[in-house]
């Protein structure tokens, strides 16, 4: 079955560090791009980082450059999104999302469930 | 990296057409063929409806075009049916390995 499974989000305090994954199957996840997405609730969608296939090509929105840093694991079908140094506004679903392209075509055509992420003392 | 300008909401009559645009700047969607458009209902994961401005994925029904003029783009619902109503979010390519969305518009089916 073609699939994209999320875990690792739960409940953390601010400034601590919490690391969500993404799980890949069906398709050959090492010929794409990935990218995390994010959604507050009740609200819109924010692209917050993607990885080229060979991860050759990364980048990050401006408003968690520094703190979050995504990779891969082609070897493993995985993508990963460490967060570090956590706040309020990081709340939100976190969805992974697959690219249509090997780099940046912002296409993304296969999407999780999404994994909830909760920043509060 | 400032989200791409779409009107909160939209809506038509069953059968009619409607069109929701997201305003940009040159240096994302005026700049790059690289935008795509999402819809999602409640609940749901976006399902991706447009991309590289007026492509459809294969399934996509060809009731939903998109285009593009300077900064903005365009997605258009033909033949509005029920089942249209959701909400649609815009995004593009904004360089530097960067991408940016849109604040999301609600179609309404009245």
């Amino acid at each position: 079955e073609v699939q994209l499974v999320e875990s690792g989000g739960g409940l953390v305090q601010p400034g601590r560090s919490l690391r969500l994954s993404c799980a890949a199957s069906g398709f050959s996840f090492d010929s794409y791009a990935m990218h995390w997405v994010r959604q507050t609730p009740g609200k819109g969608l924010e692209w917050v980082s993607g990885i080229g296939w060979n991860s050759g090509s990364i980048g990050y929105a401006d408003s968690v450059k520094g703190r979050f840093t995504i990779s891969r694991d082609n070897a493993k079908n995985s993508l990963y999104l460490q967060m570090n140094s956590l706040r309020g506004e990081d709340t939100a679903l976190y969805y992974c999302a697959k690219d249509r392209y090997p780099n940046w075509g912002s296409a993304l055509d296969m999407w999780g469930q999404g994994t909830t992420v909760t920043v509060s003392s | 990296q400032s989200a791409l300008t779409q009107p909160p909401s939209a809506s038509g009559s069953p059968g009619q057409s409607v069109t929701i645009s997201c305003t940009g700047t040159s240096s994302d969607v005026g700049g790059y063929n690289y935008v795509s458009w999402y819809q999602q209902h409640p609940g749901k994961a976006p399902k991706l409806m447009i991309y590289e401005v007026g492509k459809r994925p294969s399934g996509v029904p060809d009731r939903f075009s998109g285009s593009k003029s300077g900064n903005t783009a365009s997605l258009t619902v033909s033949g509005l049916q029920a089942e249209d109503e959701a909400d649609y979010y815009c995004n593009s390519y904004a360089g530097s390995n960067t991408g940016v969305f849109g604040g999301g518009t609600k179609l309404t089916v009245l």
